[in-house]
């Protein structure tokens, strides 16, 4: 079966680093995708891998290894406002997207 | 960049209704739409994907004559969910793929969301 993997909640504080993993089985690739969804509302568009390395983005970057199956979406400099939902899917052979539960950033002060 | 619209953003209705949600493209053509439900603390559940021009494919467990899909121009997909109960209480959310799109897979553009309450 397609499964995407990532961790539930993270706590991290405001202007700090964090690092939110995934990892997936599905049947075939064509691209990894990170959005962001706040509470009550749509996801919107974050990133893009389809190739393995690090992409960056101003302060966010997403990293690909295809062979591991595994990404990672990295945030620096915390905001308050980055307090949201991250949600991770994977692109498959039929070119469906297949999500991840979301992982939940709780930023403090 | 691309907007999608839904409408409405919010609907409360009484048990045995119908409901219907309208998805557009405003800026672009979408050949494909998809049809998204989301239970809090959940994530997005694929239910339909929506062809211009031809029957919806419906995901595994979604029931087609419940939620009715049409998909009549290249802007505007329908949901119309029939004879509304409480469980079907949820966040409904579609989002678009650009016509000129060529399998080079990229961003589905998503629209804000419907929210249905069933009482």
């Amino acid at each position: 079966g397609q499964n995407i993997d990532q961790p539930t909640e993270m706590t991290a504080t405001e202007g700090a680093i964090v690092q939110i993993n995934c990892t997936y089985q599905t049947s075939g690739f064509n691209g990894l995708f990170w959005y962001q969804q706040h509470a009550g509302e749509a996801p919107t568009f974050l990133s893009y891998n389809v190739l393995d390395g690090l992409e960056e983005k101003g302060r966010f970057s997403s990293f690909l290894s295809r062979s591991k199956g595994y990404s990672y979406l990295l945030l620096k400099e915390l905001q308050m406002k980055d307090s949201a939902s991250y949600l991770c899917a994977v692109m498959d052979s039929n070119y469906q997207l297949i999500w991840g539960a979301g992982t939940k950033l709780i930023i403090k002060p | 960049g691309a907007v999608v619209s839904q409408h409405p953003s919010r609907v409360i209705c009484k048990s045995g209704t119908s409901v219907k949600i309208e998805c557009r493209s405003l800026d672009f053509q979408a050949t494909t739409m998809f049809w998204y439900r989301q239970f809090p603390k959940q994530s997005l559940m694929l239910m339909a994907t929506s062809n211009e021009g031809s029957k919806a494919t419906y995901e595994q467990g979604v029931e087609k004559d419940k939620f009715l899909i049409n998909h009549a121009s290249l802007t505007l997909s329908t949901l119309t969910v029939t004879s509304a109960h409480p469980e079907d209480s949820s966040f409904y959310i579609c989002s678009a793929r650009d016509i000129s799109w060529q399998g080079e897979a990229y961003e589905q553009y998503f629209g804000p969301g419907t929210r249905l309450t069933v009482t």
